[in-house]
């Protein structure tokens, strides 16, 4: 069974950073694109980064890119979100996401992300 | 960047009827490879999002066959054939063609 599980959200002040991880199972995890989505209180998705299989290929939304590091570790089945510089604006649920241009066809519950003073 | 714009926003329906969700995207999401990079996601309530189509027409495992998604180039369509119970959350497009990647507003099907 594929599973997803984020850790690494919190409560963190403005200009702070986290780094948000997402372990993978039950699958191949080093021929997968990796994606993060989020998710404002109330709102819609909105695409964050991904990462290609053996991370060399990494887009961003213009809104995080210089603050935001997406980054993986094949060898821990692993994706990450290093987030620096963060802003009211970045409070959301991160999802960890399988797969890219044919689908994100396994998502993880998400981990909350809280930026505030 | 690409804009995915969906109608309704709002859809009520009578469970065992059929329902329909429109997403247009602002470019053609059509590829020199014949594929149309548009997806189509259900979020239920308290739920992560799950995959329901992937390439505009392909259902994803697992996906009842009540399920469609048809269209190509800018114009695109999600149908339940008979909506069930089970079926209530928020439906989303998503264009993959290129980055940044893009998603509709949302669609919010509730029973009548």
């Amino acid at each position: 069974e594929v599973q997803l599980v984020e850790s690494g959200g919190g409560l963190v002040q403005p200009g702070g950073s986290l780094r948000l991880s997402c372990a993978a199972s039950g699958f191949t995890f080093r021929i997968r694109w990796m994606t993060w989505v989020r998710q404002a209180p109330g709102k819609g998705l909105e695409w964050v980064a991904n990462v290609n299989q053996d991370g060399s290929d990494r887009y961003y939304v213009d809104s995080v890119k210089g603050r935001f590091t997406i980054s993986r570790d094949n060898a821990k089945n692993s994706v990450y979100l290093q987030m620096n510089s963060l802003r009211a604006e970045d409070t959301a649920v991160y999802y960890c996401a399988r797969g890219w241009n044919s689908g994100l066809d396994s998502w993880g519950l998400g981990t909350l992300v809280t930026v505030s003073s | 960047d690409i804009v995915m714009t969906q109608s309704p926003l709002s859809l009520p329906v009578t469970p065992g009827e059929p329902a329909s969700i429109s997403c247009r995207s602002s470019q053609s999401l059509l590829h020199s490879n014949g594929n149309n990079y548009l997806d189509w996601y259900l979020q239920k309530p308290g739920q992560s999002p799950q995959l329901l189509i992937s390439l505009g027409s392909n259902r994803a495992s697992g996906v009842p066959d009540r399920f469609s998604g048809s269209g190509s180039g800018t114009d695109f369509t999600l149908k339940i054939s008979r909506v069930e119970a089970e079926d209530v959350g928020v439906y989303y497009c998503m264009q993959v063609l290129r980055t940044p990647i893009t998603f509709g507003q949302g669609t919010r099907l509730e029973t009548k």
